[in-house]
């Protein structure tokens, strides 16, 4: 079945780093991907997601995008800040009726 | 903006008894789900509902789950029996297309069987 994997975290930054949280998928057809982030105490947010292959996907100065050849849909950030402190899941919804289904998700602290 | 309510935010039970948790999906969406996060573990689904039916299931929801869309803006998940395992962050989901155009979640509910 569709899977999502993403890297383990915890990943510890310094404000103003370079953000890479790494995702790949396995998934017949085409599927849309999603990053969604879960700050602390709260629910799940969607942060940006894109529905074909070359796409990018963009909001809050986070991108990703949709690589077919390497079924892949990695997360960056050019410059953390505090406030990015979240955990970070990459999910996937496939062809036909399937639910979302979500990678393990990856703990980001980013420190002053 | 549009949200997703959950309530109660937590919920503590004793193990064997009947537990429901409540949750309002935003109003012009057909699609509602519910999945759990175990602490510090993968969100799961559990079940999906489109039409006031059951659309697709997962291992998970076995009998002592069920769903219900009881009038026209509640949608409800029954635990008849808990046990401990399912302590576990409790989430609601609503969508307007089925899947591609992404869900939006409530804030869960933590339940805790003790």
């Amino acid at each position: 079945g569709d899977s999502v994997t993403q890297m383990e975290g915890p990943v510890t930054l310094s404000e103003e780093a370079f953000l890479t949280i790494n995702c790949t998928y396995t998934a017949t057809g085409y599927p849309s991907l999603f990053w969604y982030v879960q700050y602390p105490g709260e629910g799940l947010q969607l942060l940006l997601k894109a529905t074909k292959a070359d796409d990018k996907g963009s909001n809050k100065g986070f991108e990703a995008t949709y690589r077919k050849e390497t079924t892949s849909f990695h997360l960056e950030k050019g410059s953390v800040q505090v406030s990015d402190s979240a955990v970070y899941f990459c999910a996937l919804s496939g062809i036909g009726n399937t639910p979302l289904v979500f990678g393990k998700g990856t703990r980001l602290s980013v420190i002053a | 903006e549009p949200e997703v309510t959950q309530t109660p935010s937590h919920q503590v039970t004793q193990m064997g008894q009947e537990v429901i948790l409540r949750c309002v999906p935003i109003s012009n969406h057909l699609y509602f789900y519910w999945y759990r996060q175990i602490l510090g573990q993968k969100v799961e689904f559990l079940v999906s509902f489109y039409n006031n039916e059951i659309s697709e299931k997962s291992e998970i929801f076995d009998d002592q789950f069920s769903v219900e869309r009881p009038d026209g803006s509640n949608f409800t998940l029954k635990i008849r029996s808990t046990k401990l395992e399912d302590s576990a962050m409790y989430f609601c989901a609503s969508s307007e297309l089925l899947g591609r155009g992404g869900y939006t979640f409530g804030s869960g509910t933590r339940l805790t069987v003790v």
